[in-house]
């Protein structure tokens, strides 16, 4: 159960698009269509951003889109704002049960 | 509406044991599986342990396995976290969190509480 790779860090102007990866295994994000993405602002619950890699649950705004290519996840925000700036954390279900995060990526708009 | 409300949480010694509770409502209970994950001052998330829906599938993160156990009562809409043996690394907030799918068990986590604070410390 190692936890996924994310880059610590990522930026990006208002109104221009960022991309962060989330990166596993065969046995987790490359073996199952069950990655997720949480955004968390300081204090808060984790929220749902995106589930079984690119799908939005409703009231997610459409600049959050996700996809995935062997065993790395990406999620990509278009159209940057200032209150997209705060953590985000993907997740995989693992096999056997299991579960795994990333160690989460702090977004910053310059 | 989904409320997901954490409760339980405390100052416990290293060794010692503590139990979390998660009372929910706004959806039928007995129909998801229902998770927990905690997350470490300052720190990331970490899954912790997950039930289906009948209580028939549960998994633990290796950091928990054979000291924590996940229970849920669907009668009482409750779901728990049985926790001995606990270690100055369990210091963390835990938050109970709905799976996304009915009644199977793979999917996201789609609304969660405001966490518990358990805070191990001699």
């Amino acid at each position: 159960q190692s936890a996924l790779t994310q880059p610590p860090s990522a930026s990006g102007s208002p109104g221009q698009s960022v991309t962060i990866s989330c990166t596993g295994t065969s046995s987790d994000v490359g073996g199952y269509n069950y990655v997720s993405w949480y955004q968390q602002h300081p204090g808060k619950a984790p929220k749902l951003m995106i589930y079984e890699v690119s799908e939005r649950p409703s009231g997610v705004p459409d600049r959050f889109s996700g996809s995935k290519s062997g065993n790395t996840a990406s999620l990509t925000v278009s159209g940057l704002q200032a209150e997209d700036e705060t953590d985000y954390y993907c997740s995989s279900y693992a096999g056997s049960n299991n579960f795994v995060f990333g160690g989460g990526t702090k977004l910053t708009v310059l | 509406e989904v409320q997901l409300v954490e409760s339980g949480g405390g100052l416990v010694q290293p060794g010692r044991s503590l139990r979390l509770s998660c009372a929910a409502s706004g959806f039928t209970f007995d129909d998801y599986t229902m998770h927990w994950v905690r997350q470490a001052p300052g720190k990331g998330l970490e899954w912790v342990s997950g039930i289906n829906w009948n209580s028939g599938t549960t998994g633990y993160a290796d950091s928990v396995k054979g000291r924590f156990t996940i229970s849920r009562d669907n009668a009482k809409n409750s779901l728990y976290l049985q926790m001995n043996s606990l270690r100055a690394e369990d210091t963390a907030l835990y938050y109970c969190a709905k799976d996304s799918l009915w009644r199977r068990y793979f999917g996201a986590f789609d609304f969660w509480g405001q966490g518990t604070m358990v805070t191990v410390s001699s």
